[in-house]
């Protein structure tokens, strides 16, 4: 099992550029959530999938911020406009289960590594 | 809203110390996570708890449901356990779904050898 695979583990780029983080799920997971990790806020739960459809995409900061889930196997997170304050680690994580399940005591959460994203 | 409160926020220890750092939480929750996170950034899930204690290894979480607390503990600690510990609670209200974890901020764990 490769785990969830995120990609790429770092990204520099210049304010204004579009910028696109990648997530591969455990195969036969259903549940995708995106993260993101700053100092001043911890960790914050930004959008997830179940079966590849958006449940709950409230905690997208910004219109600037979308997410897809095209297939199973396979998320994109994307920020245009990119800004400065964007810079922060973006975890995906993975689970098993109906999403309301998810995450539960049956179906934890399995984390990527992170794309950490520094915006100049 | 569930507010979750870590202690400490920064730890250093010797090596083969007891380490034990405590997670509290404000609302009913039907699971508490504890996590990992590496030196290198990666996240792992050590521990999903809804009531009593799970050990793995060195490391043993407890909850208390009535006093909404828990704590992870780890014995005989090593450099390597050297991480950031955070704790996460899935609030009833969210329908008991991860799409509610609140996270608290981490706690720093240095073990010293």
């Amino acid at each position: 099992d490769a785990g969830v695979i995120q990609s790429p583990r770092h990204e520099v780029t210049e304010m204004g550029q579009e910028v696109t983080l990648r997530c591969k799920p455990i195969s036969g997971h259903n549940s995708l959530f995106w993260y993101r990790q700053t100092m001043m806020r911890g960790l914050e739960l930004l959008i997830y999938f179940n079966n590849n459809v958006p449940i709950d995409d409230s905690g997208m900061p910004e219109d600037r911020f979308s997410a897809k889930m095209p297939n199973a196997s396979f998320s994109t997170l994307k920020i245009q406009p990119s800004e400065p304050r964007d810079s922060a680690v973006y975890f995906c994580a993975s689970s098993s289960g109906d999403s309301r399940l998810a995450g539960g005591v049956d179906s934890p959460l399995h984390f990527g590594n992170g794309t950490r994203l520094t915006v100049t | 809203k569930n507010e979750v409160e870590q202690s400490p926020q920064n730890l250093t220890a010797q090596e083969g110390e007891f380490i034990t750092i405590n997670c509290s939480y404000s609302v009913g929750i039907s699971a508490l996570h504890w996590l990992q996170q590496h030196p290198g950034g990666g996240i792992v899930s050590l521990f999903m708890l809804s009531s009593g204690k799970k050990k793995h290894g060195r490391l043993i979480a407890t909850i208390n449901i009535q006093e909404k607390h828990s704590s992870l503990h780890i014995t005989a600690s090593h450099p390597r356990d050297s991480a950031v510990y955070i704790c996460a609670a899935q609030p009833m209200y969210s329908g008991g779904g991860a799409d509610g974890l609140t996270f608290g901020k981490g706690t720093h764990l240095i073990i010293q050898p």
